[in-house]
């Protein structure tokens, strides 16, 4: 079946760690995006790729990093910079560039910060 | 300023009515589409309908369709016949320009409840 996987499903972490939540796809999507979406909120936009070895900052970028060095694969790495890292976090894919815009979201991951 | 506004936090519906779920945008660019995501308490983001700035004519999707009213910025979601399972949290979003744009904003969100 085509679709979206993130992994874990719960992430625990301690203060002062780095932590990579996993997003694969096989939808054969250019156009890959990390999104956080804290209790009672919207989803906001971390970072995203519209091509493999290219990524773009969203709005809040800050304390994450990424790479996209394959197409099926966009990890996301949570940093110690990160100051409330605590949120649950979903990653999306769409076609990209050749057209259709909508994105297709992942189960999600929620981090909890120790 | 808010680029999508969700002015309703929570909806109470009984089952087999329908319902509209609010959602009002702000942006000057002409090219621009609005989507509207379902997320039921397990997490997952399920797209629902998608309204380009160009369509002439509203979105629908089975019980699903886009009450799209662009000279009031409004992009309302309408579900008719309305299930137990329609219950979860609805989430208006938009895209700002041409199609290679890819970003998206997202509403607050409206946690809707269906009573049997």
């Amino acid at each position: 079946d085509g679709g979206i996987t993130q992994s874990p499903k719960y992430l625990f972490r301690k203060e002062g760690q780095n932590v990579t939540l996993s997003c694969e796809q096989n939808l054969n999507h250019d156009a890959m995006y990390w999104y956080r979406q804290d209790p009672g909120q919207g989803l906001r936009l971390i970072y995203y790729s519209q091509i493999v070895n290219d990524f773009q900052k969203g709005d809040i970028a800050e304390g994450y990093s990424v790479s996209r060095e394959k197409k099926e694969s966009f990890p996301l790495t949570v940093t110690s910079a990160q100051k409330n890292p605590t949120a649950f976090y979903l990653c999306a894919s769409s076609i990209g560039l050749a057209g259709g815009v909508t994105q297709y979201f992942g189960p999600g991951t929620r981090l909890t910060v120790l | 300023a808010q680029k999508i506004t969700q002015t309703q936090p929570g909806m109470f519906v009984q089952e087999k009515e329908a319902v509209t779920l609010d959602c009002t945008y702000d942006t000057s660019d002409p090219s621009y589409g609005l989507f509207w995501y379902k997320q039921p308490s397990s997490g997952e983001m399920i797209f629902l309908i998608y309204q380009g700035s160009y369509d002439q004519q509203n979105a629908t999707e089975g019980r699903y369709s886009l009450n799209f009213q662009k000279a009031r910025k409004s992009a309302n979601l309408v579900i008719s016949a309305s299930q137990l399972g329609d219950s979860a949290m609805y989430f208006c979003a938009m895209r700002e320009g041409d199609e290679g744009a890819q970003k998206l904003v997202f509403g607050q969100g409206t946690r809707l409840t269906i009573n049997p």
